[in-house]
C-alpha cells in the first residue's frame, strides 16, 4: 500500500523567510502527487498537483513542489511567507479509487 | 471559489442520539467523498460516491451511512453516536471519477460526543 510521510509536525518561520514542506511517498510505479492547504476552520484547499511531465510544478499563492523520483519527495517550498500562510499543509499521494493524505506539517508565521 | 456546503459546522450530542450531517454541492460534479480527521492525523476516507444510487466505503472502517439519492446531496448518518465519533468530518467532490482529479472541500463539521 501506498503511503506518505510528512516528517515535519510543525513548522515556525518568520515573515518574509524561504519555506520548505516535505513530504515522502512509497509508491512503485509514478504517483500522482498533490498538495493541500487548511485554514483554520476552513475545508482543503488544492494548492498544486502533479502527474507527469516537468518535476517542478507551479501552484497557487506563490507555492512551487518539485518532483524527485530518486528521493521519493514531493517537497513544497516558497520564497517569501507571507503571515496569511500560516495554515496546515497536507501531501497526498492518489491510489487508484482515493487519496492517501500524510500526517499534515503546521505552519506558523511570526511578524 | 468552491460551492461545497456543509451543515451544522459544530454539533455537540450525547451518547445514543442519531444524527445527520449534511453535505451539499452545486458544481454539478459526479463524484463526493467524506474524510474523518483527527488532530494530528491525517484524513482518512470513509465513504464516496460515483453519482446518484452509488456508494462505497473508504479506507477506514467506519459505523456511518451515506446515502446518494440526489447529485449534489451526500448525507452522512450516525445511527447512534458514541463518544469515539467524535472528530471532524470533512466532504469533498469531484468532477471526475478518478482519484486525479481536483477535489473541492467543505469546511467540516466538527462533532463532539458526550
Amino acid at each position: 500500500a501506498q503511503s506518505v510521510t510528512q516528517p515535519d509536525i510543525h513548522i515556525t518561520v518568520s515573515e518574509g523567510a524561504s519555506l520548505e514542506l516535505r513530504c515522502n511517498y512509497s509508491y512503485g510505479a509514478t504517483p500522482y502527487l498533490f498538495w493541500y492547504v487548511q485554514s483554520p476552520g476552513q475545508g482543503l484547499q488544492l494548492l498544486l498537483k502533479y502527474f507527469s511531465g516537468d518535476t517542478l510544478v507551479q501552484g497557487i499563492k506563490g507555492f512551487e513542489a518539485e518532483f524527485k523520483r530518486s528521493q521519493s519527495s514531493f517537497n513544497l517550498r516558497k520564497p517569501s511567507v507571507h503571515w496569511s500562510d500560516a495554515a496546515e499543509y497536507f501531501c497526498a499521494v492518489s491510489e487508484a479509487d482515493k487519496l492517501i493524505f500524510g500526517t499534515g506539517t503546521r505552519l506558523q508565521v511570526f511578524p | 471559489e468552491a460551492d461545497i456546503y456543509q451543515t451544522p459546522r459544530y454539533l455537540v450530542i450525547g451518547t445514543g442520539k442519531k444524527i445527520t450531517l449534511e453535505c451539499s454541492q452545486t458544481m454539478g460534479h459526479d463524484k463526493m467523498y467524506w474524510y474523518q480527521q483527527d488532530p494530528g492525523m491525517e484524513l482518512h476516507l470513509i465513504h464516496y460516491s460515483y453519482g446518484v444510487n452509488s456508494t462505497e466505503k473508504g479506507d477506514l472502517s467506519s459505523e456511518s451511512t451515506v446515502s446518494r439519492i440526489r447529485t449534489e446531496h451526500f448525507p452522512l448518518t450516525l445511527e447512534s453516536a458514541r463518544p469515539s465519533h467524535t472528530s471532524q468530518y470533512l466532504c469533498a467532490s469531484s468532477r471526475d471519477k478518478d482519484f486525479t482529479d481536483t477535489q473541492y472541500f467543505g469546511p467540516g463539521t466538527r462533532l463532539t460526543v458526550l
